[in-house]
């Protein structure tokens, strides 16, 4: 079955850090790519998506890039914040009717 | 105003009990879903539902049943509760998937301990 892999599980940065969070995927065709955010006590909520080759998506100074060559999706910010930490999720659109979701990376920013 | 509601926030429940978990969405979505997040398995996908219909299922146990009473309703029932069940439960929705690339909204989630 289709597949997220993320490798990093936790990722701990000062301020103003350069952010990468790996992300690769195993699916067929072109599926739909998206990283969420997920605050502590909350659902995770959409950062943003990517449906074509070359695509990049990005808000609040986070962006990937869908790259179907190396079947990946990292997601990357030049200059971390504090309030930046959270879990990241990488997840793909498998099939009509569900999503798969990496296992999740920690991200830990310190002042 | 919160769009999509989980009853309750948090639920303690003995072994071998049964539970309903309540979830409404008031974003006029026609697809619904279940994950559930442990420390075992961070985001698992349960069920996914589109116009009050079972798309799919990837939950193993019969143990997990959803009642769509409404077609913003999606709650979870859960029998013979055991202690391998506690997580976090959360409800999503999106506009129906046989048409673009729909966000998923998620819940606030019920965190479910099972003694």
């Amino acid at each position: 079955g289709d597949s997220v892999t993320q490798t990093e599980g936790q990722v701990a940065l000062s301020e103003e850090d350069f952010l990468t969070i790996h992300c690769n995927y195993s699916a067929s065709g072109y599926p739909t790519l998206f990283w969420y955010v997920q605050y502590p006590g909350e659902g995770p909520q959409l950062l943003f998506r990517a449906s074509r080759d070359k695509e990049k998506g990005s808000s609040r100074g986070f962006e990937a890039t869908y790259d179907k060559g190396t079947t990946s999706f990292h997601l990357r910010k030049a200059s971390v914040q504090e309030s930046d930490s959270a879990v990241y999720y990488c997840a793909l659109k498998s099939g009509n009717y569900k999503y798969v979701f990496g296992a999740g990376t920690r991200l830990k920013v310190i002042a | 105003d919160p769009k999509i509601i989980q009853k309750p926030k948090y639920l303690v429940a003995v072994t071998g009990s049964e539970k309903i978990l309540i979830c409404e969405q008031y974003l006029g979505h026609n697809a619904m879903y279940w994950y559930r997040q442990s420390a075992k398995k961070p985001l698992e996908f349960m069920f996914s539902y589109s116009y009050q219909k079972l798309m799919d299922n990837q939950t193993a146990s019969s143990r997990f049943q959803p009642q769509s009473s409404k077609k913003n309703h999606l709650d979870l029932q859960i029998t013979a509760l055991k202690p391998d069940d506690s997580a976090t439960y959360f409800c999503a929705s999106s506009q129906d998937q046989d048409w673009g690339d729909a966000e998923q909204f998620f819940g606030p989630g019920t965190r479910l301990t099972v003694l």
